[in-house]
């Protein structure tokens, strides 16, 4: 079975400071990852994703992340984190199976002036 | 803007007391999703549409039914809701499933059950 896995509960970093959101994943096949936000009392918004090509995904809002398969991870990044940037973070990934989306428990980023 | 609307914002109902969650769409995506959200955890598909096929997730419980009656628009309902149902109700669009494409949410229905 599909999943993913998102080892913390919550990130913190200064602002202007480089993050990293991690993100693990366990998939038969080739997987396809998504990385999803959540502002306070808002739906989830798409930021960037991952089917096949260049391992290192640009997104919205300055957001990458890198594919490594070696290391079954894609782990959201940024050089230079804003306040604004604080919120909920999901990573998913596509059942191959049944089609729909598998989401992570969530990484709340707090990002301090 | 083309967009997934979704109403009311928040909503209170009563224990036992049937309640209906709207969705609309205007990006004319084929698909339909709802998810449930409780407490910043991570979203939990109850079910979806793939135009009009229905289609439910195995642990979804039969209090909670839906209606997609067009293309743009659809419903939750809540037969009897319990205290446990409490949650964001969350709607989604895509234009497929099955692949890379991703999905739009809307704002979210906030429930609340006295």
């Amino acid at each position: 079975a599909q999943s993913v896995a998102q080892p913390e509960d919550q990130v913190n970093v200064a602002e202007g400071n480089p993050l990293t959101v991690k993100c693990t994943y366990s998939v038969s096949g080739n997987p396809y990852l998504f990385w999803y936000v959540q502002y306070p009392n808002r739906g989830l918004q798409f930021l960037l994703k991952y089917i096949t090509g260049d391992n290192l995904v640009k997104g919205s809002y300055g957001f990458e992340a890198e594919f490594n398969k070696s290391q079954t991870s894609f782990h959201l990044k940024k050089p230079s984190a804003l306040v604004s940037d604080s919120a909920l973070y999901f990573c998913a990934v596509r059942d191959t199976e049944g089609g729909k989306l598998i989401f992570g428990q969530g990484t709340e980023l707090s990002v301090k002036p | 803007d083309a967009m997934v609307i979704q109403n009311p914002r928040y909503q209170v109902t009563q224990f036992g007391k049937p309640v209906t969650l709207s969705c609309s769409q205007t990006l004319n995506h084929n698909v339909m999703y709802w998810y449930q959200q409780k407490s910043s955890q991570a979203p939990k598909l109850l079910f979806h549409y793939y135009d009009k096929d229905f289609n439910n997730e195995a642990d979804t419980p039969d209090n909670f039914q839906s209606r997609r009656p067009n293309t743009s628009f659809c419903f939750l309902d809540i037969r009897s809701p319990g205290l446990g149902d409490a949650a964001m109700y969350l709607c989604a669009t895509s234009a497929m499933t099955g692949g890379g494409e991703k999905l739009f949410f809307g704002s979210g229905t906030q429930l609340s059950v006295l």
